[in-house]
């Protein structure tokens, strides 16, 4: 298996939902990735896991709350989102975080916030 | 903070044309990735960059690092409409990937 699955692949949320995105990779990678993406823009790094463990944080906003339950998933719970918080969210995954490996994207999940 | 410049910002060109796109770190980089996304689609891996100097050829894509490992070039020979997407390069700084803006190229027949 050498790809990350998210889900959903779209959301359509209201300010005042809770929703969560999963990201699951079966390559036995170490360094998981949030991204947010604008369209037209480059994926502008979220949060990063290595080894299940949160290693950065970009000053993202408390309504995003990242899990990392085991080395194979990564969640992204969302609270009380903004409308400008609709993107594209991707995941990715990386052999180790130590940043020497290229990263694998998942297909996003496309995040509507009414 | 680091910042990787890229550019063109876009560019048009007719199919069987040249396409190169360039990317500038304000620091030094320890490797440097390149990555397409198709319209509608995720950023998918083309290939890493770490020696200086180093130069990789990919079928039509050609990738250069620069001797100060400060800048990088895709170059893509006799562009076909497959070849439409936007290329994003990535500067690896410490545990993070520092992406360009992207070169959006788009191909007429």
């Amino acid at each position: 298996d050498t790809e990350v699955t998210q889900t959903p692949k779209h959301l359509v949320m209201g300010m005042t939902n809770k929703k969560s995105l999963k990201c699951e990779q079966h390559m036995g990678h170490r360094a998981m990735y949030w991204y947010k993406q604008k369209a037209k823009k480059p994926p502008e790094l979220m949060f990063v896991y290595s080894y299940e463990k949160l290693s950065i944080n970009e000053s993202v906003p408390s309504r995003f709350s990242p899990e990392c339950p085991n080395s194979s998933l990564l969640n992204l719970h969302l609270h009380a989102l903004q409308p400008e918080d609709s993107a594209l969210y991707l995941c990715a995954s990386s052999p180790s975080g130590d940043g020497w490996w290229w990263q694998f994207f998942g297909p996003g999940t496309r995040l509507t916030v009414l | 903070g680091q910042q990787v410049m890229q550019i063109p910002q876009y560019q048009h060109v007719q199919e069987g044309e040249d396409f190169t796109t360039y990317c500038n770190s304000s620091t030094t980089l320890s490797n440097i990735q390149w990555y397409k996304q198709r319209p509608g689609g995720h950023p998918v891996f083309l290939i890493q960059l770490v020696k200086s100097g180093e130069v990789k050829k990919q079928k039509r894509l050609t990738f250069q690092f620069g001797e100060a490992k400060k800048n990088s070039s895709l170059h893509i020979t006799a562009t076909q409409t497959t070849d439409v997407g936007t290329y994003f390069c990535a500067g690896q700084a410490g545990t993070a990937l520092i992406f360009g803006k992207g070169t959006t190229l788009s191909v007429s027949s």
